[in-house]
């Protein structure tokens, strides 16, 4: 089992619309957790972190179920701009060091 | 905001030639660095982590030997990627952890022919 799983999609939805991703983690230990965004063939950037309260970021919202060991992704009125792949990464603790690992994303496209 | 600078961007080599690829933090001091590849499709997986001054912390599956890490300062880590076949072709990316976030270098595409 992965251990990070996301639905690699692709979304295919039209401008304006409300789109949501989710993701599971099997690590019961991981402390952080985050969305981040990757366009074709560039690095990732972070979008937002995600907290346990739910967290908002103009049109983005992100929801963390630590019992259900869940996260998603809320994106409101879909921009082309928002054509990506959303990655979902969770930070754990292994042989001492903390380090990410990532999902293998879940790819939007918006069209007009 | 943190910036980590990553050379080259791309690279094509000839198969059994050796290429290495820089990671330098511009305005901090990086003590650990990481370094992923990502396969078409696929996610990122870490490859190693970096220590200023120590060996890598390499993952499994990851052969230390092929993959040499130096991170002789605590601004920059080198990824030498030794005796490079076909199959090693991918989007190699750094990342430093700096403060709460991490910064990720701009990646370096490697086709090997």
């Amino acid at each position: 089992r992965k251990e990070v799983e996301q639905d690699p999609g692709p979304f295919n939805v039209p401008e304006g619309a409300t789109v949501a991703f989710n993701c599971t983690y099997s690590n019961s230990a991981s402390q952080s957790f985050f969305w981040y965004r990757q366009d074709c063939r560039k690095e990732p950037k972070l979008l937002m972190s995600v907290y346990s309260s739910g967290n908002e970021d103009g049109r983005f919202t992100a929801q963390l179920n630590r019992a259900s060991q869940y996260i998603s992704l809320l994106i409101r009125d879909s921009k082309l701009s928002d054509s990506a792949t959303y990655l979902c990464v969770v930070q754990t603790m292994n042989t001492g060091f903390q380090k990410l690992v990532f999902g293998t994303g879940t790819r939007l496209l918006v069209s007009p | 905001g943190a910036v980590v600078s990553q050379h080259p961007s791309w690279v094509i080599c000839k198969s059994g030639t050796s290429v290495k690829i820089e990671c330098r933090s511009l305005d901090f001091q990086a003590t650990t660095m990481f370094w992923y590849r990502q396969f078409p499709k696929q996610s990122l997986m870490l490859m190693a982590t970096s220590n200023e001054g120590s060996k890598a912390t390499y993952e499994q599956g990851v052969e230390k030997d092929k993959f040499l890490i130096n991170h002789a300062s605590l601004t920059l880590s080198t990824l030498t990627v030794t005796s490079a076949h076909p199959e090693d072709s991918s989007f190699y990316i750094c990342s430093a952890h700096q403060g709460n976030g991490y910064t990720f270098g701009s990646g370096t595409r490697l086709t090997v022919v």
